[in-house]
């Protein structure tokens, strides 16, 4: 089945505590893109992969790393959380062509 | 900065009726505006992927037109059913690696 896994689904965690959300997808997609959905604001992208080794930022990448070490995996880094990353983040990735399909979500709280 | 509108933000119609929505984006620099599907507690799902100026795209009760020229897509439901309620997302294109969504609709079709 054609997909986007993302985890974890749900994390909690405390301030300043380095954490990592894996992506990874099976569909040999080039593009590859991370976004946070916060109320009232809609999808605002973070970061955004066009291949292996070549990423961009995003409108609001503050706070955050990514790296595209091998074209399945998209993994989007928190080096030091704070409160206001708290969110609902989004995994995708996309043919370019035929619209994104979305990983099922990471809400995270940074408490 | 580049904007996306989607009007209204949120609707309720009765199980039968048929529905619209607008999705506005700049009309410069187009190279495709996509729609997405969004149930709670899921992930959006890929609707339409529109890239010419005319263009009409259909699936099952749910429709699609674009103008690119005065930047503007409309969403139709026809005969809007429970299993509708959603939100709907737009997401503008501009053929850098980039999207922008818009904030959605959120439909609500009562029984």
């Amino acid at each position: 089945e054609a997909q986007v896994t993302q985890n974890p689904r749900y994390l909690i965690t405390v301030t300043g505590k380095k954490l990592t959300v894996t992506c990874s997808q099976n569909m040999n997609h080039e593009y590859m893109s991370w976004y946070r959905q916060d109320p009232g604001l809609g999808l605002r992208q973070i970061y955004y992969s066009m291949n292996v080794e070549v990423t961009d930022k995003g409108d609001v990448p503050e706070g955050y790393k990514v790296s595209r070490k091998e074209k399945r995996n998209f993994p989007l880094i928190l080096e030091s959380p704070s409160p206001n990353q708290t969110s609902l983040y989004f995994c995708a990735s996309s043919s370019y062509r035929d619209g994104y399909t979305f990983g099922s979500g990471t809400r995270l709280t940074v408490v | 900065i580049l904007n996306v509108e989607q009007s209204p933000q949120s609707l309720h119609v009765q199980e039968g009726d048929s529905t619209n929505f607008t999705c506005s984006f700049p009309s410069s620099n187009f190279y495709a505006l996509h729609w997405y599907r969004w149930e709670t507690a899921k992930s959006p799902e890929a609707l339409f992927v529109m890239t010419l100026n005319g263009d009409e795209k259909k699936k099952g009760r749910i429709s699609a037109t674009l103008n690119t020229k005065e930047g503007y897509s409309y969403l139709y439901i026809k005969g809007s059913q429970p299993e509708d309620s959603a939100t709907y997302l737009c997401a503008f294109h501009s053929g850098t690696y980039k999207y922008i969504f818009g904030t959605g609709t959120r439909l609500k079709v009562l029984a």
